[in-house]
């Protein structure tokens, strides 16, 4: 069945660093990839959009890359900023296509 | 940008109780929702799908007769816990996507469901 997993579910850096988390599927091609950011209590907000055939989509300080040979996507954060410390998913389109479903998230936690 | 709605974002209730949840889509046309539900420090999982006029497609595992969707305009659609147990209490979220393929969904801010 899909799996998606990001690989871990804590990450702490320090104001001013680049946040690199990662996301990895099993058992599915996607057409494309989103990025969601969540924060306690409140429903995901979108980030980013990256189809197959782009290597590579950016937006401000977030960098978000595709690899459909290793089933990985990269998410960037670059000059982080306490404000930035929020959990982010990934999500693909289920197997029928009608729905996004998600990793477990990444906590991201950015110290000043 | 797309803006979704949900309402009411916090219930507490008797055990027992059926709890209605609504989502609106506040300025594009909702062709499908979605239903999510999500436990503490856990990933979103999907629940139902619906699409305007049409009966809700439910996930494995997700009672439809437990928890009834209505998708009745473009722009509306809700989900009623019915006889609503403390099992039940989670954080429900809905999920909007307008027209085309690889459009991103839209989410509400949530509806904390406490059962007592």
């Amino acid at each position: 069945s899909q799996k998606i997993e990001q690989n871990s579910e804590a990450l702490n850096i320090q104001e001013g660093k680049t946040a690199t988390l990662t996301c990895n599927y099993t058992n599915y091609s996607p057409a494309y990839l989103q990025w969601y950011r969540q924060d306690p209590g409140r429903g995901p907000v979108f980030l980013l959009l990256i189809r197959e055939n782009e290597k590579e989509k950016r937006k401000e300080r977030l960098k978000v890359t595709f690899d459909t040979t290793l089933k990985q996507s990269l998410f960037h954060i670059t000059a982080s900023q306490p404000a930035d410390s929020a959990t982010y998913l990934c999500a693909l389109r289920n197997q029928a296509g009608t729905a996004l479903i998600f990793g477990k998230g990444t906590t991201l936690s950015v110290s000043s | 940008g797309a803006v979704v709605s949900q309402h009411p974002s916090w219930v507490i209730c008797k055990s027992g109780t059926s709890v209605k949840i609504e989502c609106r889509s506040l300025d594009f046309q909702a062709t499908t929702m979605f239903w999510y539900r999500q436990f503490p420090k856990q990933s979103l999982m999907l629940m139902a799908t619906s699409n305007e006029g049409s009966k809700a497609t439910y996930e494995q595992g997700v009672e439809k007769d437990k928890f009834l969707i209505n998708h009745a305009s473009l722009t509306l659609s809700t989900l009623t816990v019915t006889s609503a147990h403390p099992e039940d209490s989670s954080f429900y979220i809905c999920s909007a996507k307008d027209r085309g393929g690889d459009q991103p969904q839209h989410f509400g801010d949530g509806t904390r469901l406490s059962i007592l």
